[in-house]
């Protein structure tokens, strides 16, 4: 099946700093959606994004879908961005259409 | 608040047992996804129901089943519960092959 990789798996910055994270897979993809997940574990949705950019409020993400890639950019990070931020595609060749998820990336933002 | 239900939100319960899980989609979704995360497998894709059919499996255990009601509301059904099922189980609703929403989560917890 198709693979999703994300890095760096973990994150430590100061408030107010930048940061970029990178998910890459395996194969096409019709589908790429970036999420957030709390320290509740509530999943929330930040991103619907399987190619171009895309841009809301101190986040933007882009995907070159024909490199296999995205990036999600947070700029001047707040302690509310603490927590895990997932990648997660659905392979356009057919069949399932669950999404499949990266491991994560764990972004602690310190005050 | 994504729109998507699911109760209960948490279930505590004991090996051996049968236990079912009730997700009501986000209204004019027919797609219905179930996923589970746990802190060995990560987030995976268990099954998928579109407007009352089976679509798609993922990793879902023999032990486990699912089904979509005429009202689309979806349940997840897990039986001779094991140690190990104890996990985060999301639902999760969209239009087909469109952006997936997720509901806040149900965590069983196997004693």
């Amino acid at each position: 099946g198709i693979q999703v990789e994300q890095s760096p798996p973990d994150l430590i910055l100061q408030e107010g700093a930048n940061s970029t994270l990178r998910c890459n897979f395996s194969d096409s993809v019709n589908n790429l959606q970036w999420f957030h997940q709390n320290p509740w574990g509530q999943l929330i949705n930040l991103f619907y994004i399987p190619s171009g950019t895309k841009q809301n409020g101190r986040l933007s993400a882009t995907t070159v879908a024909t490199e296999r890639y995205s990036l999600l950019y947070i700029s001047s990070s707040q302690t509310t961005d603490s927590g895990v931020y997932f990648c997660a595609v659905m392979y356009s060749g057919g069949g399932a259409d669950g999404l499949t998820f990266g491991k994560g990336t764990h972004l602690i933002i310190q005050p | 608040d994504s729109g998507v239900t699911q109760t209960p939100k948490h279930l505590i319960t004991a090996t051996g047992q049968r236990v079912t899980l009730r997700c009501s989609p986000r209204s004019g979704d027919l797609s219905v996804y179930w996923y589970q995360q746990s802190l060995d497998q990560g987030l995976q894709f268990l099954i998928q129901y579109y407007n009352g059919e089976e679509r798609a499996k993922g990793n879902i255990l023999e032990r486990f089943s699912a089904q979509q009601f005429p009202d689309l509301h979806s349940e997840l059904n897990l039986s001779s519960l094991e140690l190990g099922d104890s996990a985060l189980y999301f639902c999760a609703s969209s239009d087909l092959r469109a952006e997936q929403f997720f509901g806040p989560g149900t965590r069983l917890t196997v004693l």
